[in-house]
């Protein structure tokens, strides 16, 4: 596997349901990242985490709650959505912050009935 | 202050024709401004990049013009392909920071 990979790719839930994206990088990057994109609308940023300490925290409701164990691995855990957290969403990593490039896995499309 | 506007939503244009996409923003704290492609079924993939200490910057035939007085930048893909039809999004940060604003994107067809 090279780059940012995430599993699964496609995911459909219920609004009572509990499950995780999962996303992990192979470039040996130290900053991991999870975005949300929704159609007609801007990536917004969620989260970020460096050297495995989050360093950014936009605003997200608590349904969402990431979980990075290692430089190489991001969770994003999932409860009681709502069908507006329909989206795709996409996780990145980086060398570090600043001028370094944020290479983007393919998303997982998730679907909130 | 924190908002990339980009315009515009969706553009279609002939093979050959020079695409051009706008960007605004209004945080003079912005520092670096990339532009991202991303094709269907992928994540976004770095294009380009400038920073505001110059006008202009080519790799290949994508060009980014940087306007920093009118605070706006745009992209032009010269001799577009077919193989160019993605959407694009435009982004802004400042440099010590981990978070980039992202412009909602342009969706670009280029027809045979």
């Amino acid at each position: 596997e090279t780059g940012v990979t995430q599993t699964p790719r496609h995911l459909v839930m219920g609004m009572t349901n509990k499950k995780s994206l999962k996303c992990e990088q192979h470039l040996g990057h130290n900053a991991m990242y999870w975005y949300k994109q929704s159609a007609k609308k801007p990536l917004e940023l969620m989260f970020v985490y460096s050297l495995e300490e989050r360093v950014e925290n936009n605003s997200v409701p608590s349904r969402f709650s990431p979980e990075c164990p290692n430089s190489s691995h991001l969770f994003l855990h999932l409860h009681t959505l709502q069908p507006e957290d329909s989206a795709l969403y996409l996780c990145a990593s980086s060398a570090g912050g600043g001028l370094d490039t944020q290479y983007f896995g393919p998303g997982t499309r998730l679907t909130v009935l | 202050q924190q908002q990339v506007k980009q315009s515009p939503q969706s553009l279609i244009v002939q093979k050959g024709g020079i695409p051009i996409i706008n960007c605004a923003y209004e945080n003079t704290a912005f520092d670096y401004f990339p532009w991202y492609q991303q094709f269907p079924g992928k994540g976004p993939a770095l294009l380009i990049a400038i920073r505001p200490d110059v006008s202009e910057k080519k790799e290949g035939r994508f060009t980014i013009s940087f306007n920093k007085s009118a605070k706006q930048f745009s992209l032009h893909i010269m001799d577009s392909q077919p193989g160019d039809s993605a959407t694009y999004f435009c982004a802004a940060k400042r440099g010590s920071s981990y978070k980039l604003i992202f412009g909602s994107g342009t969706r670009l067809l280029v027809r045979p």
